[in-house]
């Protein structure tokens, strides 16, 4: 079957700019996760949903970022007037519902803030 | 929170020779150890993971060894091919937060 999708894949912006980041994840899946990876960096987690529990936000790195999931489905993650410190690869996995089933990564949306 | 370190940041084998990195974790409670690998321009894929109720792991070419009291894992990959050149990445958790490490960039040399 199909796996997790990102889009855009590639996205340049002006700093002070807001943008946002769709991701749509494996049919049947109930947990999203947002990470982030900066160049020559690990991944850094970002934010989880699972289910109609309330989101663990606690890897935002600060409150220009948010992130909604809609349907328990489609997620988008928005980053308001972006820092040139936002520019990485933004990555969305998903997986099933229990907390250490495999995550299963998009292909990432490249952020780039000049 | 949970902290992984990874070494080393490159390694560069020769076609046919074997390849290991090491994970070392900080939270006793971590539970679960997944490696995952990212081709150049790709998706991080899942090829290897360990729970802690197992010391050792094998797939083919790939094994993964955890030490619980140490506090380390490692991943070993034998016979390396070329296709074997990738970033691998470790990871830790207890629950559904994945701690990363910070990578490891494997060249295999024809």
């Amino acid at each position: 079957g199909a796996g997790v999708s990102q889009s855009p894949s590639n996205k340049v912006t002006e700093k002070g700019k807001d943008v946002e980041l769709r991701c749509d994840p494996i049919s049947g899946h109930t947990a999203l996760y947002w990470y982030r990876q900066s160049l020559g960096q690990g991944l850094e987690f970002l934010i989880y949903f699972q289910g109609n529990s309330a989101p663990d936000k606690s890897g935002l790195p600060s409150d220009r970022f948010s992130a909604e999931r809609t349907g328990g489905s489609v997620s988008t993650l928005t980053i308001q007037r972006t820092q040139q410190e936002d520019s990485a690869v933004y990555l969305c996995a998903s997986s099933l519902d229990l907390p250490k089933d495999t995550q299963y990564f998009g292909p990432g949306t490249r952020l780039t803030v000049l | 929170g949970e902290n992984v370190e990874q070494h080393p940041s490159t390694l560069s084998v020769q076609e046919g020779d074997s390849a290991v990195i090491k994970c070392t974790y900080s939270d006793s409670a971590s539970n679960y150890f997944p490696w995952y690998k990212q081709e150049l321009g790709k998706r991080p894929q899942l090829i290897i993971d360990i729970r802690s109720n197992v010391g050792e792991k094998k797939d083919q070419r790939i094994a993964v060894t955890l030490n619980k009291t140490a506090k380390h894992f490692s991943l070993h990959i034998t016979e390396t091919q070329p296709e074997d050149s990738a970033v691998y990445f470790c990871a830790a958790t207890d629950d559904y937060k994945l701690s990363f490490g910070a990578g490891t960039t494997v060249t295999v040399r024809a």
